[in-house]
């Protein structure tokens, strides 16, 4: 098993520019969720789904949107990057309910 | 949506002694209580969890309560070395829905 699988590790966008982060999980878990990580403030939710087909908004959704086409795959959409949004993004996995989450070993991303 | 508090937000302490983290929660629907480490530069792991229908385990040095009636969970670790120095974090959901993350707490362990 890879386990939680994102890419790419790093990334530099200019501002108003778009990208994918990829996530990809080999465990067939059921949740995943997307948190941002940045100096002080701990993970902040920011997508998460209970299943194919199913997502909902965390705590900072605003300027990122996901879909959820197969069980596998939860790649995150930064719309029209803003220097804010400067971050470390992690992925995460767990296969149902009270399981712990297995975290991806992120993407750090650099808005400019 | 859930609001978890984590305190203290740094925390120093001499090899061999005790570390408590305390964190509190807001909705009392949460019933899943995580607790991870993140060391410098890498991601997040769990290293303990408790579910609301129990209101204390342990695991080795570590162990973690849950005080339901107070919207309070505590992690304890016990006889730290400094390999236990780190970040932790707390976590609150209801059935892995919407799990919320406190702050963090830097621990380190001065040998």
């Amino acid at each position: 098993n890879a386990g939680v699988t994102q890419t790419p590790k790093f990334q530099v966008l200019k501002t108003g520019q778009s990208m994918t982060l990829q996530c990809a999980q080999d465990m067939n878990h059921e949740y995943m969720s997307w948190y941002r990580q940045d100096p002080g403030m701990g993970l902040r939710l920011i997508h998460y789904s209970v299943g194919a087909g199913i997502t909902d908004q965390g705590e900072v959704p605003n300027g990122y949107n996901v879909s959820r086409s197969t069980t596998e795959d939860f790649p995150l959409r930064l719309l029209s990057a803003a220097p804010s949004q400067t971050s470390v993004y992690f992925c995460a996995s767990s296969p149902s309910p009270g399981d712990g989450y297995t975290f991806g070993s992120g993407t750090r991303l650099t808005v400019v | 949506g859930e609001n978890v508090e984590q305190h203290p937000s740094t925390l120093s302490v001499q090899e061999g002694d005790s570390a408590v983290i305390k964190c509190t929660y807001s909705d009392s629907a949460s019933n899943y209580f995580p607790w991870y480490k993140q060391e410098l530069g890498k991601r997040p792991q769990l290293i303990i969890d408790i579910r609301s229908n129990v209101g204390e385990k342990k695991d080795q040095r570590i162990a973690v309560t849950l005080n339901k009636t107070a919207k309070h969970f505590s992690l304890h670790i016990t006889e730290t070395q400094p390999e236990d120095s780190a970040v932790y974090f707390c976590a609150a959901a209801y059935n892995n829905n919407d799990m919320r993350f406190g702050a963090g707490t830097r621990l380190t362990v001065k040998p």
